[in-house]
């Protein structure tokens, strides 16, 4: 079964502090994702890389940035975080004719 | 308008009933409709995958599609308590640059009560 692993379930941080979220997948897939998920939001697209260097912004990116260094690893960077940024972040991988996407079990942020 | 439109709910069943859960979208060009579950605290997981127009069946799963109506439903007959969980619905275009990413619906919360 294609895994993809989030580094850390649960994370507690300070105001001001850089986060960095990691995720890694082991099925070669080209295409990966983080997301945010909050109650009554959905799932919203922060930034996406369809290649290694490669990376687009998603729906909501400002406050956010991300590295994709090797095809395997997809990391998400929080520069400066704050408060409003307490969420649910998910890692998704997809190859372009895959049948939709593989998340990662999630980890769940909170910034005091 | 929304791309994708989905009712949050909750809904609450009691066990044994049939669930119809739906979507609504505006975009003619999506062609692959997914249904996905997520239990609490875990990321989505696929659970049913349509191409086109039509109906496929996975056990006590249907997922049908109706692309003239831009309408899609996920059925879950004799429904466990094992099935309270949050479903979302995702859909796309061909691949192709960003416009091949899933959209997906917000979600909406089942609970079905022993």
């Amino acid at each position: 079964d294609v895994k993809v692993t989030q580094s850390s379930r649960y994370l507690v941080k300070r105001t001001g502090e850089k986060v960095f979220l990691e995720c890694v997948q082991d099925m070669d897939h080209e295409n990966m994702f983080w997301y945010r998920q909050d109650p009554g939001l959905g799932l919203r697209l922060i930034y996406f890389s369809y290649d290694v260097k490669m990376k687009e912004k998603g729906d909501i990116p400002e406050g956010y940035s991300v590295s994709r260094e090797k095809k395997e690893r997809f990391s998400l960077i929080l520069e400066s975080a704050s408060t409003n940024q307490t969420s649910m972040y998910l890692c998704a991988s997809t190859d372009p004719w895959d049948h939709g996407y593989t998340f990662g079990s999630g980890t769940r942020l909170t910034v005091v | 308008q929304k791309e994708v439109e989905q009712d949050p709910g909750p809904l609450s069943v009691p066990e044994g009933a049939i669930v119809s859960l739906n979507c609504t979208y505006s975009n003619s060009a999506f062609q692959y409709f997914m249904w996905y579950r997520q239990y609490s605290r875990k990321g989505p997981e696929l659970l049913m995958y349509t191409y086109s127009s039509g109906n496929k069946e996975d056990g006590r799963f249907t997922a049908q599609v109706d692309k003239s109506s831009k309408y899609i439903s996920l059925f879950i007959r004799d429904s466990q308590p094992s099935d309270s969980a949050t479903y979302l619905c995702a859909m796309r275009s061909p691949p192709g640059g960003s416009q091949g990413n899933l959209i997906f619906g917000k979600g909406t919360k089942l609970s079905v009560k022993p």
